[in-house]
C-alpha cells in the first residue's frame, strides 16, 4: 500500500539553528499539505500546494518557516532561525484531489528546540 | 470561519463498553467531515468519511452519520477494544477557496482491559 514518506522521524535541535524536513507524496497525488501539530491539539495547516504552486500558505509564519516543491513531487519545510515555541510534531499529508477528499498523512517529524 | 468542536477528554472504558465521542461543526453550504485515528507516536490514519447529508461512514465497527440538521458527527462503536486506545479527531473539509481540512483538537479514548 502506498504510503506518505517523511524524514527524519526525530529532530532535536537547538534555538537560532536551521532545521529542515522532507516529504515524498504517495505517487500522483498533486495535492501536498504540511501541518504543524502542537501537543494535546489538532493539526494545523501550515502550507498546501497543488503541484508545484502554493494555493494557501495564510497560516505559515514566513518570517522564518519556507516550502518548496519545486518538481511538484517531494517537498520540503525548512525553520530558520528555529525557536522554542516550534517545538511540535510536523506532518505531511497528500491528496489526489484539490477537493481534499482523503487526505493520507505520512508518520510526522517530530521536532524538538531546546 | 469553519470549525470543528469535539468532546473534550480523556474518555475511559472497560474493553466491551459502547463508545460515544461527540463532534459538531460550524460551516457554510455542506462539507465533507471526516474521522481520523492517531496512535501515540504516529500520523494520523483515516478511520471514516462522510460527504452528503444522512451517509453513514463505517469502518472496523465504528460509525458516524452525517447530520445536516444538528450539524453533527458522532463517532461510535458497539463494543471498544484496548487496541481501540488512541487519540481520534474529526475533521471538516471546507466547501470553497481550497477545500482546506479544519481539525477538532482531538478527544483520547483510553480503554481497559
Amino acid at each position: 500500500e502506498a504510503e506518505v514518506a517523511q524524514s527524519p522521524r526525530y529532530k532535536i535541535t537547538e534555538k537560532s539553528q536551521a532545521v529542515a524536513f522532507w516529504c515524498d507524496p504517495i505517487s500522483g497525488h498533486a495535492t501536498l499539505y504540511w501541518y504543524r501539530q502542537i501537543l494535546g491539539q489538532g493539526p494545523e495547516l501550515l502550507v498546501q500546494f497543488q503541484d508545484e504552486s502554493v494555493v494557501d500558505d495564510s497560516q505559515l509564519p514566513k518570517d522564518r518557516f519556507s516550502a518548496e516543491r519545486l518538481k511538484g513531487v517531494d517537498s520540503t519545510l525548512k525553520i530558520q532561525p528555529a525557536e522554542l515555541g516550534d517545538s511540535a510534531m510536523y506532518l505531511c499529508a497528500s491528496s489526489s484531489t484539490r477537493r481534499g477528499y482523503e487526505q493520507y498523512f505520512g508518520p510526522g517529524t517530530r521536532l524538538t528546540v531546546t | 470561519g469553519d470549525s470543528v468542536t469535539q468532546m473534550e477528554g480523556p474518555v475511559t472504558l472497560s474493553e466491551e463498553a459502547f463508545l460515544t465521542i461527540n463532534c459538531t461543526y460550524t460551516a457554510t453550504g455542506y462539507p465533507s467531515l471526516f474521522w481520523y485515528v492517531q496512535y501515540p507516536g504516529e500520523g494520523l490514519q483515516l478511520l471514516l468519511k462522510a460527504t452528503k447529508a444522512d451517509d453513514k461512514g463505517s469502518n472496523k465497527g465504528f460509525e458516524a452519520t452525517y447530520r445536516k440538521e444538528t450539524t453533527s458527527f458522532h463517532l461510535e462503536k458497539g463494543s471498544v477494544q484496548v487496541s481501540d486506545s488512541a487519540v481520534y479527531f474529526c475533521a471538516l473539509s471546507a466547501t470553497s477557496g481550497t477545500y482546506k481540512y479544519i481539525f477538532g483538537t482531538g478527544t483520547r479514548l483510553k480503554v481497559l482491559a
